[in-house]
């Protein structure tokens, strides 16, 4: 598509359950970005995609999230046993190139609005 | 971890006037951006830094990457309804060792009075 897409838009869920978030990246685009954005924050990195593996996941916050990126495009951001102060925006970037050149070129998605009863 | 301290929090202006925003650091980045968001939207990448000293201008937009690579200030001049929103800066560090993200600030809200 011409932009990154990801859905759903808006996802509200209770307290212990869990979620699946999905971003469709700019065809053609290698490297693959996950970034949470709390509420009146700026997006935090959460995890970075070269291909299908995940080359640095140093930002996920705990064992409870996951990502995986199976064929090289879409991916979908995993959040098991869901918390209240997982309430977040969440957004996906993509970028043509790998590594640091890459970071420096990302077009983000709208970003998957997620509301932890 | 790293942090960015972006300033003003929030900027109050009238149209036509000049905005000037700024974002510094105790640690140093080989890469300085700024990103503008809107509401509902994702960030879109404005301007990028990459050498120390650097002083790029996009359009009314005009950012520089301070010599000690720890700060960054972004102009806007003669602003218009539609630059409000909020924007960013961000940082980044070449590691080579992963944490290949970007570190953000926590925004200017920049909103424009008739």
């Amino acid at each position: 598509g011409a932009g990154v897409s990801q859905t759903p838009s808006n996802k509200v869920t209770e307290k212990g359950k869990y979620v699946e978030l999905r971003c469709d990246p700019i065809s053609g685009h290698t490297a693959l970005y996950w970034y949470r954005q709390s509420l009146g924050q700026g997006p935090e990195f959460l995890i970075y995609f070269q291909g299908t593996g995940a080359a640095d996941d140093s930002g996920l916050p705990n064992d409870r999230f996951f990502a995986v990126r199976p064929e090289g495009s879409v991916s979908t951001l995993k959040i098991q046993r869901t918390e209240r102060g997982d309430s977040a925006v969440y957004l996906c970037a993509s970028s043509p190139h790998p590594g640091p050149a890459g970071a420096n070129v990302l077009t983000f998605g709208a970003g998957s609005r997620l509301t932890v009863l | 971890g790293q942090q960015l301290n972006q300033s003003p929090q929030s900027m109050f202006i009238q149209e036509g006037e000049d905005v000037s925003m700024n974002c510094t650091s105790s640690s140093i980045f080989n890469t300085w951006l700024w990103y503008k968001q809107n509401p509902g939207e994702g960030p879109v990448l404005l301007i990028a830094l990459y050498k120390a000293g650097e002083l790029t201008s996009n359009g009314r937009l005009t950012a520089q990457f301070g010599i000690t690579r720890k700060d960054s200030f972004l102009n806007i001049s003669a602003s218009i309804p539609s630059d409000v929103g909020i924007y960013f800066c961000a940082g980044h560090v070449y590691s080579g060792g992963g944490a290949d993200g970007l570190t953000f600030g926590k925004g200017t809200h920049l909103i424009i009075q008739p």
